[in-house]
């Protein structure tokens, strides 16, 4: 059981939908991402928020929002998405950001499987 | 951006050594990264590098090379629990991962 968590695990939305990913991290890390996982594909870094403030935005979609109101706390607020959206969407903490290797390894959620109709 | 190859897939027999290679083409350089997930699971740390040579821990070596941009993870005494996708990633400010090879290790 890791320390980071996902709800909701599975999600079935259509296009015109609004709903929100909830990740919650029990680590007291400082740092979180949400990853996109497609089948097949690379994991695609799309958000990171260090202490509350995003510090990178990997030229995501705005119809995806992301939301962190505490270092504990991440949202992903999701509004009319397109089919090709559906994908594995995960949540990972770290201690901090930076390039500090060993014991900065990222704790990743179970994900939430998202599909949209 | 960055380029990080790993094969796709490789099958194993229960017992036997498998090594997954992973090449990658960066700017810069701050470490290596392998991760395990197991089908419907999230991703779980197994090593990293940063820098030449290898790291044991346990059934699970890594192995890295920076002057030829290439790492290899290598599981010996392999288990049927073994079987997963295994992830390469590469740190350049940002974490940037591989496509994952799925592993099967068969009886």
């Amino acid at each position: 059981e890791t320390g980071v968590t996902q709800t909701p695990r599975h999600l079935v939305m259509g296009m015109t939908n609004k709903k929100s990913l909830k990740c919650e991290q029990h680590l007291g890390h400082n740092a979180m991402y949400w990853y996109k996982q497609s089948a097949k594909k690379p994991l695609e870094l799309m958000f990171v928020y260090s202490l509350e403030e995003r510090v990178e935005n990997n030229s995501v979609p705005s119809r995806f929002s992301p939301e962190c109101p505490n270092s504990s706390h991440l949202f992903l607020h999701l509004h009319t998405l397109q089919p090709e959206d559906s994908a594995l969407y995960l949540c990972a903490s770290s201690p901090y950001i930076g390039s500090e290797g060993k014991g900065n390894e990222q704790f990743f959620g179970p994900g939430t499987r998202l599909t949209v109709l | 951006g960055q380029n990080i190859d790993q094969p796709t897939e490789m099958t194993a027999t229960e017992g036997a050594i498998v090594q997954i290679n992973c090449t990658y083409q960066t700017s810069g350089f701050n470490g290596l990264f392998w991760y395990q997930q197991h089908a419907g699971e999230a991703p779980t740390f197994l090593s990293y590098n940063v820098l030449d040579g290898l790291e044991e821990k346990g059934r699970f070596s890594s192995f890295l090379s920076r002057s030829k941009g290439y790492s290899y993870l290598l599981l010996k005494e392999l288990q049927m629990k073994d079987s997963a996708s295994y992830l390469c990633a590469v740190r350049e400010g940002k974490l940037s991962f591989g496509a994952g090879t799925t592993v099967t290790v068969r009886a």
